[in-house]
């Protein structure tokens, strides 16, 4: 089965300042990979997939980026943050198999300050 | 024809009762249907799923049930425990692409 690390768990930026959060996958090869934010109470908002290294898509335009320099790493980026960053993030791998969807990893609750 | 219409926003339900959430799509191309369980501070988590060859999909005590027709799948939790006291959403997307669509989530609290 799939295991998804996320790191860090919390983090507390200033605004203006960069950002950079890791995920890896483990337990798989070539999955497909994703990154989520998730605003307090709210649901969950795609943000960028990718199906392989160098192959990012964004879905919505903002401050992020996103990059996959490795199969089973997905980091997600930005060069100033905005209070509007504030979120948890979440990093997801696609299933394989009979059984489809995604796992999820432990998150990253971010605050812009 | 993306959305994913989840109700209700939140459910209170006493323990042993029986916990309904229901969910509305729009796109016929869609044929998964995941449920994501999430406590707090913490990534959902899969927690069954159903294509739409069959109406009825159980697992211990959820159950998904599906309306191909009227476009709507809902999740019953039977015997309703306080341990299930989380954010539940559902999801829908079409087989061989690479993005779901999400509900907007239902905060279930079960009371002891």
């Amino acid at each position: 089965s799939q295991t998804i690390h996320q790191w860090p768990a919390t983090l507390v930026q200033p605004v203006g300042s960069p950002l950079s959060l890791e995920c890896t996958v483990e337990g798989t090869s070539n999955p497909n990979l994703y990154w989520y934010r998730q605003a307090a109470g709210r649901g969950l908002q795609l943000l960028f997939y990718s199906i392989g290294i160098d192959q990012i898509s964004s879905e919505v335009p903002q401050n992020l980026s996103a990059s996959r320099p490795q199969d089973r790493q997905f980091i997600l980026s930005s060069k100033k943050l905005l209070l509007s960053d504030s979120g948890f993030y979440l990093c997801a791998s696609e299933g394989q198999g009979a059984n489809y969807g995604y796992t999820f990893g432990s998150g990253t609750r971010l605050t812009v300050v | 024809q993306q959305q994913v219409k989840q109700s209700p926003q939140s459910l209170i339900v006493q323990k042993g009762g029986i916990s309904i959430i229901n969910c509305a799509y729009e796109n016929t191309a869609f044929d998964y249907f995941p449920w994501y369980q999430q406590f707090p501070g913490k990534g959902p988590a899969l927690l069954i799923a159903i294509r739409p060859d069959v109406s009825e999909k159980k697992e211990g005590r959820f159950t998904i049930s599906f309306n191909k027709s009227a476009k709507q799948f809902s999740l019953h939790i039977m015997d309703s425990q306080p341990g299930d006291s989380a954010t539940y959403f559902c999801a829908a997307g079409p087989s061989g692409t690479y993005k779901y669509i999400f509900g907007t989530g239902t905060r279930l609290k079960v009371l002891a």
